[in-house]
């Protein structure tokens, strides 16, 4: 049973640049939750799709967009890429009745030069 | 705003020993409440998570002790083993419409010696 699987691994990009990152949920389930790991701080929460639509949103600007499949993968673009953008953008799934019960995957390390 | 405080920043504790980092949120509508385990290169894996109607729960050498009424929670790892040696990281969600939404503490870089 495969869990989550996100790519790539890592990602070099510049300044202004645009970048999409993805990410296959766990078997079975129907939620994909995004989130944003600066180096030595916790995840923050980006945003969460089901059943293709946005279905809540962090604290994030419009820069930062999603969209979901019907496959339930998912995929995170990032326009206009800023230093600051530098981090592990890490995916997780779920099941829409078990929301909180969020599996993890290794993330993708994005590095803005 | 950081909703979740979580302390020490580090912790390091002998083979055996019990490992102790706590918590603390403002939000009230907060009713779940996880702990995630973080290997290097690795993203977070659920380790216990507790709801607000019980003050304890535990799981083989893992405890979560919950305080309601001041707004704590805090993970107990006994007789700690070197492979316990992670990046630990509490974190809580709200109900409702925002269910899901997991807000997380800064983590807890924890090292246990031999």
């Amino acid at each position: 049973d495969a869990g989550v699987t996100q790519s790539p691994t890592h990602l070099i990009k510049t300044r202004g640049q645009q970048v999409t990152l993805r990410c296959s949920p766990k078997s079975g389930h129907d939620t994909v939750s995004w989130y944003q790991q600066a180096l030595g701080q916790g995840p923050q929460f980006i945003f969460q799709y089901y059943e293709e639509e946005e279905r809540q949103r962090g604290n994030f600007p419009d820069r930062f967009s999603g969209h979901q499949f019907p496959n339930y993968s998912s995929e995170l673009n990032v326009n206009a890429l800023l230093l600051g953008d530098s981090a592990l953008y890490l995916c997780a799934s779920s099941l829409v009745d078990r929301g909180n019960i969020q599996y993890f995957g290794a993330g993708t390390r994005l590095s803005v030069l | 705003q950081q909703q979740v405080k979580q302390s020490p920043q580090s912790l390091i504790v002998q083979k055996g020993g019990i490992s102790i980092i706590n918590c603390a949120y403002e939000n009230t509508a907060f009713d779940y409440f996880p702990w995630y385990q973080q290997f290097p290169g690795k993203g977070p894996a659920l380790l216990i998570a507790i709801r607000p109607d019980v003050s304890e729960k535990k799981e083989g050498r893992f405890t979560i002790s919950f305080n309601k009424s001041a707004k704590q929670f805090s993970l107990h790892i006994m007789d700690s083993q070197p492979g316990d040696s992670a990046t630990y990281f509490c974190a809580a969600s709200p109900g409702g419409t925002s269910y899901g939404k997991l807000t997380f503490g800064q983590g807890t870089i924890l090292t246990v010696h031999p």
